[in-house]
């Protein structure tokens, strides 16, 4: 089976930086995925991590570490349209399943 | 991209009609779909994995007969919601993998059930 955590939710300032942390258990581990979902719509796609590291793209950030289980997502510079939902989620060897975590809600203030 | 349109945006039916929701991959062909179901404020859970011409793989506790999938070419996927009720409200999502690349999962824009 897979267990993926993540906290419920999360609040930070406007311009400052967020860690949003993201811990799985999981057999056939062949990457993680980070997405942003705002109410009611899709996820949208962030960030696809396999490889240990970090990997930076604009304003987001995604780490992993595959020996812990671990992975975050770092968003710089919060802007309010960055309140929404943000998804881990791991698919297995062959791309045939992907499991999502519960969600972390953040919430940007002014 | 990858371009994945799901239909209805939105439905509300009475209780005890049946509802379909169709998943199409426009610009790739799909050979397996995936079904997930959120509840307000919860994530994505997996309903279902749908793979071209043969019968989908159900997660636990999902119960087939209530939740006909068909994925009968390789660019549409269709679920089927048999007597709804009102418990079954929720919002539907269909994604299809692609290979190439790293966003590997393309999602449909989701389908808002409202039963009555």
């Amino acid at each position: 089976g897979q267990n993926i955590d993540q906290p419920t939710e999360m609040t930070a300032t406007e311009g400052a930086i967020v860690q949003i942390n993201c811990t799985y258990q999981t057999s056939g581990f062949n990457g993680l995925f980070w997405y942003q979902q705002h109410a009611g719509e899709a996820p949208t796609f962030l960030s696809y991590n396999v490889l240990d590291g970090l990997e930076e793209k604009g304003r987001f950030s995604s780490f992993l570490s595959r020996s812990k289980g671990y992975s975050y997502l770092l968003l710089k510079e919060l802007q309010m349209k960055d309140s929404a939902s943000y998804l881990c989620a791991v698919t297995n060897s062959n791309f045939n399943k992907f499991y999502f975590g519960s969600g972390t809600k953040l919430n940007v203030k002014p | 991209g990858a371009v994945v349109s799901q239909h209805p945006s939105r439905v509300i039916c009475k209780s005890g009609t049946s509802v379909k929701i169709e998943c199409r991959s426009l610009d790739f062909q799909a050979t397996t779909m995936f079904w997930y179901r959120q509840f307000p404020k919860q994530s994505l859970m997996l309903m279902a994995t749908s793979n071209e011409g043969s019968k989908a793989t159900y997660e636990q506790g999902v119960e087939k007969d209530k939740f006909l999938i068909n994925h009968a070419s390789l660019t549409l996927s269709t679920l089927t919601v048999t007597s709804a009720h009102p418990e079954d409200s929720s919002f539907y999502i269909c994604s299809a993998s692609k290979t190439g690349g790293k966003e590997k999962l393309f999602f449909g824009s989701g389908t808002q059930l409202s039963v009555l």
